[in-house]
């Protein structure tokens, strides 16, 4: 069965520094990987997917993520952090059958000024 | 604009009533699903649907019922059965059941009991 551990529910950076989110996934086959982005009261937004093409993914608003098969990771990171950027994260993993997304418990990002 | 648009934004439950969660896609995609989201939690998976008139459980589907009559509806059925409904339920839907596929969420609807 596959799951998702997103180390680190809370990570706080100042604007302007390296965004780095950590994931890592099980998965007996070869994943499709998903990070979305949630801001308060709201529904969850696409950033980035990984369905097997490149292993460097990029997304919106700056982000990109790397999947690594060896470490069974796929972090996701933007180099200079915004304000904008403060939101709830999450990383998802795909099951084969149906499409059902498995969600890691989330890590909420905080920009400090 | 398509979308999923998502009904109440807010909805109070008393004892012993069910209450419906209305989502509906006007983005012809053929599966839908219904996700709950609890306090600093993930998304667990309640029910979902690959096409019209068919759907499954998913991995909390206890105290819960769903219908897919149309191809742009999934509503979602709280019953009283479900002892623990106070979450944040999230919609969504995606072009086809394959597992590549993004799934788009709504808005979103916060339920809490009285």
């Amino acid at each position: 069965a596959q799951s998702v551990t997103q180390l680190g529910s809370h990570v706080s950076v100042s604007e302007g520094a390296l965004v780095l989110l950590r994931c890592n996934y099980s998965s007996s086959v070869p994943p499709y990987l998903f990070w979305y982005v949630q801001y308060p009261n709201q529904g969850l937004q696409l950033l980035l997917k990984y369905t097997s093409a490149a292993t460097l993914v990029k997304g919106i608003n700056g982000f990109e993520a790397e999947f690594k098969k060896s470490e069974t990771s796929f972090h996701l990171t933007k180099p200079s952090a915004h304000m904008s950027d403060a939101a709830e994260y999450f990383c998802a993993v795909s099951r084969n059958a149906g499409n059902m997304l498995t969600f890691g418990g989330g890590t909420r990002l905080m920009v400090k000024p | 604009d398509g979308g999923i648009t998502q009904s109440p934004k807010y909805l109070f439950r008393k004892e012993g009533q069910n209450v419906t969660l209305s989502c509906e896609q006007n983005l012809n995609h053929d599966a839908m699903y219904w996700y709950r989201q609890d306090p600093g939690q993930g998304l667990r998976l309640i029910y979902y649907s690959q096409i019209v008139n068919d759907f499954q459980k998913g991995d909390i589907a206890e105290g819960y019922s769903v219908s897919r009559e149309k191809k742009e509806s999934f509503p979602l059925t709280v019953t009283s059965a479900q002892k623990n409904p106070t979450a944040f339920y999230l919609c969504a839907s995606s072009i086809s059941p394959s597992s590549r596929e993004t799934q788009y969420f709504g808005p979103g609807t916060r339920l809490l009991v009285l």
